[in-house]
């Protein structure tokens, strides 16, 4: 059965200091990766997904994140943080030809001045 | 593009009553749509799978009569939460994904509805 870790329960920030969000998951096979983001009272919007290919993957609003086979590992990164990225963080796994995704328990980002 | 549109974002409603919550997909087709359950400050909890013209799949313990989900076209899901109790009151999201050329898509949310039982 696959499983998602998400060490860290929250995580505080300086605005324009750098972030990152730790994700190791468990899996037999090669996964497919996901980090969403969720605002208070929203639903949760995709950041940025793995599939294949280069492991360092590019999305939205300037995250990325590397892919680390060796590691189970997949973190979320963005160089400079503003204070419209608090928020809660989730990372997910899922199994080829299938839909269905395993979230981690999400990680609550806090931004301070 | 990939809008998931979940309808009402609220409810307020009786102990008794049974409420429908809408999931449609406004852009793209939805051949599986999925329903989570959120409380408060804890991650998503799947609670079923459907595809397009089946019955839907339930996670273990989750009541089938008591949550009610009809997929009946590529575009529309509903949740229906039958006889509804405080215990039911919950953050619920409705995901959809529709299937792609690597055999899975990435899911996209709705905004979510909030139902409170009184």
């Amino acid at each position: 059965a696959q499983s998602v870790t998400q060490p860290d329960i929250h995580i505080t920030v300086s605005e324009g200091a750098s972030l990152e969000l730790r994700c190791n998951y468990s899996y037999g096979a090669t996964p497919y990766l996901f980090w969403y983001v969720q605002s208070p009272g929203q639903g949760l919007q995709l950041l940025l997904k793995y599939f294949s290919g280069d492991t360092l993957v590019q999305g939205i609003k300037g995250f990325e994140a590397e892919f680390k086979r060796s590691q189970s590992s997949f973190n979320l990164r963005k160089p400079s943080v503003h204070w419209s990225d608090a928020a809660e963080y989730f990372c997910a796994v899922g199994a080829r030809g299938y839909s269905t995704l395993t979230f981690g328990k999400g990680t609550m980002l806090l931004v301070s001045p | 593009g990939a809008v998931v549109s979940q309808h009402p974002s609220r409810v307020i409603c009786k102990s008794g009553t049974s409420v429908k919550i809408e999931c449609r997909s406004l852009d793209f087709q939805a051949t599986t749509m999925f329903w989570y359950r959120q409380f408060p400050k804890q991650s998503l909890m799947l609670m079923a799978t459907s595809n397009e013209g089946s019955k839907a799949t339930y996670e273990q313990g989750v009541e089938k009569d008591k949550f009610l989900i009809n997929h009946a076209s590529l575009t529309l899901s509903t949740l229906t939460v039958t006889s509804a109790h405080p215990e039911d009151s919950s953050f619920y999201i409705c995901s959809a994904s529709e299937q792609g050329a690597e055999g899975n898509q990435p899911q996209h949310f709705g905004d979510g509805t909030r139902l409170s039982i009184l």
